[in-house]
């Protein structure tokens, strides 16, 4: 079971590039969410889905911006990187609201900007 | 927004039970608690979550205080696999709040 996997696992950016981080679910799961986390913080919450062809900003949304054009797909785009968005992004996914049913997360794409 | 408030570090030995308190004195009626652990370089694990009544699964247990201001994660038999950082989060309908967390040490 493949559950919730990212891609890629790694990268390294200078400032200014754009690139696009891949989340993809195989459990059928409505709710689709991305998160950011900085050294010896929490997850922050940047977008979130509540179905295909849906998008919702989170907590930190500036600098991103997400599509979700098929269900089982998530993308986080960053238009122009800046090093303040170095850190470690984790999508995770729910079946329904994510109030009363656990998150499944991947295992993060840890990215530097330069 | 409600926020949790975690110890930063606990330890415990190998083998013994271990009780991690949550405290969200400005919790809603309609936030769910939920536990999550994250092991080093992994993504969050789901461990439990609850409303109002206690929860027991084959990972843990919630005991959840009757005015619902507080909330104990509780490992029954620590390993060293259970060494992680366990957050304690509310969750609503369109909202979910990660704290810093408790980085649960266990000794062998």
């Amino acid at each position: 079971n493949a559950g919730v996997t990212q891609t890629p696992k790694f990268r390294v950016l200078k400032t200014g590039q754009s690139m696009t981080l891949l989340c993809a679910q195989d459990m059928n799961h409505e709710y689709m969410y991305w998160y950011r986390q900085d050294p010896g913080m929490g997850l922050r919450l940047i977008h979130y889905s509540v179905g295909e062809g849906t998008t919702a900003k989170g907590e930190v949304p500036d600098g991103y911006n997400v599509s979700r054009l098929k269900k089982q797909n998530f993308l986080l785009g960053l238009e122009s990187a800046a090093p303040s968005q170095t850190s470690v992004y984790f999508c995770a996914s729910s079946r329904r609201a994510y109030s009363n049913q656990p998150q499944h997360f991947g295992d993060g794409t840890r990215l530097s900007i330069l | 927004d409600a926020k949790t408030t975690q110890p930063n570090s606990m330890e415990s030995n190998e083998e013994e039970p271990v009780h991690l308190p949550c405290n969200h004195s400005t919790i809603s009626g309609t936030d769910y608690i939920h536990w999550y652990r994250q092991l080093p370089s992994q993504g969050p694990e789901y461990v439990i979550h609850g409303l109002t009544s206690n929860v027991n699964n084959r990972m843990a247990s919630l005991a959840i205080a009757e005015d619902r201001k507080s909330s104990t994660l509780i490992l029954h038999r620590a390993t060293l696999r259970d060494a992680a950082v366990y957050y304690c989060i509310l969750s609503s309908y369109d909202k979910v709040i990660f704290g810093p967390g408790t980085s649960l040490s266990v000794i062998p």
